[in-house]
């Protein structure tokens, strides 16, 4: 595809759900980003994914979330036991660390918990 | 953890040359600056990023102080369309470094 693909772009949740947020990211981009955006604030980190390397979840705020990345290519957020303060844009990125080094970004996903 | 300090907003006329600064006085020799910015409710879109030398496209240009402790964004003739956070970011150009995101510059461009 042309850019980073997020699905759905909206989603609404009841608190105590589970919710999975898909990531397709450039073709053939090594590294997968997934950050997190609430209401008038900056983006907030939360794991990094570099080829067959382990990854880095130093971001995640808690055990109610995880992601995997199948194949090197798709990504998969998912958040078990939703809460209102996981309300939020999920942003992805996706970076072709060899040649250029700019981040692309998804259009991200909103989620509201209610 | 952002490592790199603007202030919260700025205005600018319609057509006149935006100058946004950047202050990021702990950069390590090998972390390039990266400019990214945010239109309302879109992802961060990539500007410009530069490590020592001046650096000019066809968004912006970047202008690093020599002792690269500071730099400059510079929107040549602002459009309405340019209104947007703007992020400076330091990193390292390569694999397994994040991109810290601070709470950027709102840049709002004034007819």
């Amino acid at each position: 595809g042309a850019g980073v693909s997020q699905s759905p772009s909206n989603k609404v949740t009841e608190k105590g759900k589970d919710v999975e947020l898909r990531c397709d990211p450039i073709s053939g981009h090594t590294a997968l980003y997934w950050y997190r955006q609430s209401l008038g604030q900056g983006l907030e980190f939360l794991i990094y994914f570099q080829g067959n390397s382990a990854p880095d979840k130093s971001g995640l705020p808690s055990d109610r979330f995880s992601a995997e990345r199948t194949g090197g290519s798709v990504s998969t957020l998912t958040i078990q036991r939703t809460q209102q303060e996981d309300s939020a844009v999920y942003l992805c990125a996706s970076i072709l660390v060899q040649d250029r080094p700019e981040a692309f970004f998804g259009q991200g996903t909103r989620l509201t918990v209610v | 953890d952002a490592k790199t300090t603007q202030p919260p907003s700025m205005d600018c006329a319609e057509g006149r040359a935006a100058n946004l600064p950047c202050n990021h006085s702990t950069i390590s020799g090998n972390e390039y600056v990266y400019w990214y910015r945010q239109i309302h409710s879109q992802g961060p879109q990539y500007i410009i990023h530069g490590l020592k030398n001046n650096e000019t496209n066809e968004m912006a240009s970047l202008i690093i102080t020599e002792d690269r402790k500071s730099s400059t964004l510079i929107l040549p003739h602002a459009t309405l369309r340019d209104t947007a956070v703007y992020y400076c970011i330091v990193r390292v150009a390569t694999t397994g470094n994040q991109f810290y995101f601070g709470t950027g510059t709102s840049l709002t461009v004034i007819p």
